[in-house]
Formats: structure tokens, C-alpha cells, sequence
């Protein structure tokens, strides 16, 4: 089945630094990829939907500045969160399709467990 | 608009009992309805999906929706729960796309006592 990584699994930086996540899809070429946060006990929200080759498009409430997207490749989408501060700790998930026989399932990454201090 | 609601924050079923977990959704054309299971300090998992066909829908873990197109509702069944599959479940009423959007409602704990 198709996979996709995220890396770092883990990351914690101090505040005011950038950090950047990466999300691959290994076995097959994604168009589109998404990215949610998770807060504690919460449910996923939505942050942006990344389209190789174009700008991604962010939801509302979302800025674009702090969480910079960048779908250079259809297998690579990168979040970097900009000057990140304690309350950007979050888990950030990406998930990416179609999958190769071109259903719309969506396969997700791990995730990545951001602290900042 | 897409939208869903899992009535219920928190489910608890004895090992062994039957489970639901509820989902009722509210789409524009024909819907294509996902589960997905987010295990303790773990990625979300893709369950199941209905698309067309049968209105009862098979996937991973023994699980199993139906999907009932007059209801609007596509709830999450288990004929008899095991205390692993105690995780957060979410609902998600994706339409007609080659990407598209997961949009979740709050999810529902699900939690099996042994």
C-alpha cells in the first residue's frame, strides 16, 4: 500500500526558532497533500492543502506567513513553522493523494510532535 | 457546505459487547464516507470507506459501517469490541474528488473495558 513519512517524528526548538517538517510520499507521486494540527484532546483541524507546482491554499484562521508550505515535488510537501512560539505545540499531520490506482482514500504520515520551549 | 456530526464525544463498551460509534453527514451529490482510527501516540489509520455498491461497507480491525442514505448516517460497527480498539474515531464525509479534503468533526473516544 502507499506510504508516507514525516520527519522529524519528534522535534523541540526554542521560541523564536523556525522548524521545518517534512512529508514524503515513498511509493507513489501525490498531486495533492494536506496538513492538519492536532491539539490535545481535539480533534484535527485542518491548516492548508498543498498542490505541487502552485501555492497552497490556506483555511481560515490560518496564516500563511507563520506556517509556510512549500510542494516543490510530487512526492516532497515541507511545513515550516516561522518563529514558532509554546503556542504553535501542536501535532502536525500530513496526508497525501490519490492513491496510485487513483481513489481518493488518503494515506497519512506519522506525524510530527512539536514542542517549543 | 460538507459537514458531519459524531453525537457522541465518548463511547464505552464492556470486551466482547457489540460497538457503535455514530456519524451522520451532510453532503451536496452522492457522498463518499470515510473512517479513520487514531491510535495513542499514533498516525491516524484509514478504516473504511463507502463509495457505491453495498450499503454495508467491510474494513481493517474486524470493523464494519452502513451506510443508510435516508438516515444520512454512516455509524461504525464492531460485533464484538476487544480492549484495543480502544482509540479516537473520526468521521469524515469527503466528496467526489481525486483530493479531497478531510474535514473531521470532534471524533468519538472510544473506550473498551476488559
Amino acid at each position: 500500500g502507499a506510504v508516507v513519512s514525516q520527519h522529524p517524528s519528534w522535534v523541540i526548538c526554542k521560541s523564536g526558532t523556525s522548524v521545518k517538517i517534512e512529508c514524503r510520499s515513498l511509493d507513489f507521486q501525490a498531486t495533492t497533500m494536506f496538513w492538519y494540527r492536532q491539539f490535545p484532546k481535539q480533534s484535527l483541524m485542518l491548516m492548508a492543502t498543498s498542490n505541487e507546482g502552485s501555492k497552497a491554499t490556506y483555511e481560515q484562521g490560518v496564516e500563511k506567513d507563520k506556517f509556510l508550505i512549500n510542494h516543490a515535488s510530487l512526492t516532497l510537501s515541507t511545513l515550516t513553522v516561522t518563529s514558532a512560539h509554546p503556542e504553535d505545540s501542536s501535532f502536525y499531520i500530513c496526508s497525501a493523494g490519490p492513491d496510485p490506482s487513483g481513489q481518493e482514500t488518503q494515506y497519512f504520515g506519522p506525524g510530527t510532535r512539536l514542542l517549543v520551549l | 457546505a460538507q459537514s458531519v456530526a459524531q453525537p457522541e464525544d465518548q463511547v464505552n463498551v464492556a470486551e466482547g459487547n457489540p460497538l457503535t460509534v455514530k456519524c451522520t453527514y451532510s453532503v451536496s451529490g452522492n457522498p463518499y464516507l470515510f473512517w479513520y482510527v487514531q491510535y495513542p501516540n499514533r498516525g491516524l489509520q484509514f478504516l473504511l470507506k463507502y463509495i457505491t455498491g453495498d450499503n454495508l461497507v467491510k474494513g481493517s480491525y474486524g470493523f464494519e459501517a452502513e451506510f443508510n442514505k435516508s438516515q444520512t448516517s454512516f455509524h461504525l460497527k464492531k460485533p464484538s469490541a476487544l480492549v484495543s480498539d480502544s482509540a479516537l474515531y473520526f468521521c469524515d464525509p469527503a466528496g467526489y474528488s481525486s483530493a479531497s479534503k478531510i474535514i473531521f468533526g470532534s471524533g468519538t473516544r472510544l473506550s473498551i473495558r476488559p
